[in-house]
């Protein structure tokens, strides 16, 4: 299995408050994601990263931030967190940003917002 | 927007059976296509990537028909460890950063 940690695994918190969700990988790949998953929708994009200090917005980014200050970490944040973002985070990498590669994801984090 | 459909199912078949999904897409210009199995309240685990017109794994054949823009998941000899749901997964292109689409899953449940 492709070396993806994230952490928390679990974590119950209440509206308003900040979440950082962090995503450790040691494969050294350039291409960092997090999605979230929930019921009767895909795997929604978040927030990628092309390399340290590098990101860009995805399809559902609001109240969303990311960051990324070494390869092997990256960073969400939910600066005030609210009860739709309650769902199942998943930090993904790949070698390649060109969509030719798959990506590997890691084990999740359910977040609920209460 | 660019879509990715699957039939949501749930596939109900007997060990040893041959079931078939199909998934379509929207955006013709998508290069790269693969599928994933996830098991319930686990990862998305990639089951096999499709960059031609098809490819075999074993149990598993996956083809691709660009000109109706489908792809399809063959499982022969089901078994009751291939209980799981099935994503279908497409690249596009766009600028200089590709990204996949999910498809919003098939769920197939082997029973003895």
């Amino acid at each position: 299995d492709a070396g993806i940690t994230q952490s928390p695994r679990h974590k119950v918190t209440e509206t308003g408050t900040p979440v950082t969700l962090r995503c450790h990988q040691t494969e050294n790949h350039r291409y960092m994601y997090w999605y979230r998953q929930d019921p009767g929708h895909g795997l929604r994009l978040i927030h990628y990263s092309y390399g340290v200090k590098d990101t860009d917005k995805g399809e559902v980014s609001d109240g969303y931030s990311v960051s990324r200050s070494k390869t092997e970490d990256f960073l969400l944040t939910l600066e005030s967190a609210t009860s739709s973002q309650t769902s199942v985070y998943f930090c993904a990498i790949s070698e390649s940003g060109a969509g030719n590669q798959p990506q590997h994801f890691g084990d999740g984090t359910r977040l609920s917002i209460l | 927007r660019k879509e990715v459909e699957q039939d949501p199912g749930p596939f109900n078949v007997p060990e040893g059976a041959t079931v078939a999904f199909n998934c379509t897409y929207s955006n013709s210009a998508s290069q790269s296509f693969f599928w994933y199995r996830q098991d319930c309240r686990k990862e998305p685990k990639l089951l096999m990537s499709v960059y031609s017109s098809g490819n075999e794994d074993g149990r598993f054949t996956a083809q691709l028909n660009r000109a109706s823009q489908y792809i399809s998941l063959l499982i022969r000899d089901s078994k009751l460890s291939d209980s799981a749901t099935y994503l279908c997964v497409v690249a596009y292109y766009g600028g200089s950063q590709g990204n996949l689409i999910f498809g919003k899953g098939t769920k197939l449940s082997v029973k003895p």
